[in-house]
């Protein structure tokens, strides 16, 4: 079954300190995923996509086939960072356009 | 655009009350879902549809129903509230090419 896991419920670091979000996917074709976050009293919105390759707000994020990871990575994290990030996975072939979310992280970034 | 929007914001049942849950949007998108967000859970599609007159159930459907009879609106039904079905409800908006967009969110508490 499509499953899309993240660990951490809570990231903590402090200003300037390398971020890493995990997440995990388990799909048997060829998923798209993607990171939305969620900042206090807003609406969720989308960070990423792996198909897109780019660089939002400085986070990165690599899809790894054979460890079936999707991590996001900043190198140096700002306070206005701290959200809740999801990690969602579409089913590439799917004409539905469903999300599969994971249990999510808050990512906490202090001064 | 005013993209997704959702009415009410807040919302407080007693066990047994019915109520319906907004959510239009202005973008001329087929495909709409429903997802609730539960604390350390992330979200979960409730249900969705691909275009007017087509619904189908998601991962957790049981108590709810919705019916699409515009591309613009895709209301939710609560018939018989429960204490389990206080939550987050979130409608999205896609258009098969971008992103999902959400709307603002419903907060719901049965008691």
């Amino acid at each position: 079954a499509q499953r899309v896991t993240q660990p951490e419920k809570l990231l903590s670091v402090f200003k300037g300190a390398p971020v890493e979000l995990k997440c995990n996917y388990s799909y048997s074709g060829s998923p798209e995923l993607f990171w939305y976050v969620q900042y206090s009293r807003q609406r969720l919105q989308l960070l990423l996509r792996h198909i897109s390759r780019e660089s939002i707000k400085g986070f990165t994020a690599d899809l790894n086939k054979g460890e079936t990871s999707f991590h996001l990575k900043k190198p140096f994290a700002q306070e206005e960072d701290s959200a809740m990030y999801y990690c969602a996975l579409s089913e590439g072939s799917s004409n539905t356009g469903k999300l599969i979310f994971g249990q999510g992280t808050t990512l906490q970034v202090k001064p | 655009n005013a993209g997704v929007t959702q009415t009410p914001k807040f919302r407080i049942l007693k066990i047994g009350q019915s109520m319906t849950l907004q959510c239009t949007q202005d973008m001329n998108h087929n495909y709409m879902y429903w997802y609730r967000q539960d604390p350390g859970m992330g979200l979960k599609l409730i249900y969705y549809s691909v275009g007017a007159g087509i619904t189908d159930k998601g991962e957790v459907p049981n108590g709810y129903n919705v019916s699409r009879s515009t591309t613009e609106d895709f209301p939710l039904r609560l018939e018989l509230a429960a204490p389990s079905q206080t939550s987050v409800y979130f409608c999205a908006s896609f258009d098969r090419v971008n992103e999902q967009f959400f709307g603002p969110g419903t907060r719901l508490t049965v008691l």
